[in-house]
C-alpha cells in the first residue's frame, strides 16, 4: 500500500458531461502529481501541486483543472468530456518534489470511462 | 527534452530464471535520477528501485537490481529468480534537475515492458 489513496476507483460517465477525482496524499507528502495513462499516450505528467501552490504543468487540457486543498488533498476536475478522455488517471504524492532520489507515490488510479 | 525508450514491448521469462528488461535514455541535465516501477494487471504503479546519475554503485533491492551504463545511457532492469508475481508492465521512468526545459523536473515514463513469467 502507496499511502496514496484515489477516489473514485471507477467512474462511467457521457460525453459533455464533468467529473471530479479525488486524492489524498501519502501522510507528509506536500507534493501532489496528476498523470494520465492511455494505452496510445502512455503515462503523461498533467499538473503538480506543491504545498496548495501549482508548481508545474505538463500535457493538461484546458477543459481540465486541478487544485490542492489545505489538507493538501487534492482533486482533478475534468470538464466537456470527450471519448478521448477515458483513461486511467493517477495521482502521485512525494516529499521532496526537488530532491532526485525522491521517488513518487502513486495511488491505484480512477478508471474514467466516457461512453 | 527528456525521452525515455524502452524497446521491448513484450519479454517471456521461465519462473526463477533472470530477465533484464531495457531502458535507454536521453537528457541534457547532468544530474538525473532513473527510476523503475512495476505496474500489475489490477493497475497499481508500484516504486521497485532508483538509481542516481552519479551513483558509483548499480542499485540492488532485493531480487531487483538496475544495470547503469551512464556512457551507454542505459539503466537496464534486472530480475533475478522471476517468480509467477513477476509478471506485470514495467515502466523506467527519469527525472532531470530541469536544466534541460521545465519538464525535465517531472518524472517521464517510457513506453513500458510487458513482462510474464511462465511455470
Amino acid at each position: 500500500d502507496s499511502g496514496v489513496t484515489q477516489t473514485p476507483k471507477h467512474l462511467i460517465t457521457a460525453t459533455g458531461q464533468r467529473v471530479t477525482l479525488r486524492c489524498s496524499p501519502r501522510s507528509g507528502d506536500l507534493s501532489v502529481y496528476w498523470y494520465q495513462q492511455s494505452l496510445d499516450q502512455g503515462l503523461q505528467f498533467l499538473i503538480q501541486y506543491y504545498n496548495g501552490e501549482e508548481r508545474a504543468k505538463g500535457n493538461i487540457l484546458e477543459r481540465f483543472s486541478a487544485q490542492q486543498f489545505p489538507d493538501l488533498h487534492s482533486e482533478l476536475n475534468l470538464s466537456s468530456l470527450e471519448l478521448g478522455d477515458s483513461a486511467l488517471y493517477f495521482c502521485a504524492s512525494s516529499a521532496q518534489p526537488d530532491i532526485l532520489n525522491s521517488p513518487l507515490h502513486f495511488g491505484n488510479g480512477t478508471r474514467l470511462t466516457v461512453t | 527534452a527528456q525521452k525515455i525508450t524502452q524497446t521491448q514491448p513484450g519479454m517471456f521469462v521461465q519462473e526463477k530464471e533472470a530477465v533484464t528488461l531495457d531502458c535507454t535514455y536521453d537528457t541534457s541535465d547532468q544530474s538525473y535520477g532513473l527510476f523503475w516501477y512495476k505496474q500489475p494487471s489490477s493497475g497499481e504503479m508500484i516504486f521497485l528501485i532508483y538509481q542516481g546519475s552519479y551513483d558509483e554503485q548499480n542499485a540492488t533491492e532485493g531480487r531487483y537490481s538496475l544495470n547503469f551504463q551512464k556512457a551507454r545511457k542505459s539503466a537496464n532492469l534486472v530480475i533475478s529468480a522471476s517468480q509467477l508475481g513477476d509478471s506485470a508492465m514495467y515502466f523506467c521512468a527519469m527525472r532531470g534537475m530541469g536544466y534541460s526545459g521545465a519538464g525535465s523536473y517531472q518524472l517521464t515514463f517510457g513506453k513500458g515492458t510487458k513482462l510474464s513469467v511462465i511455470p
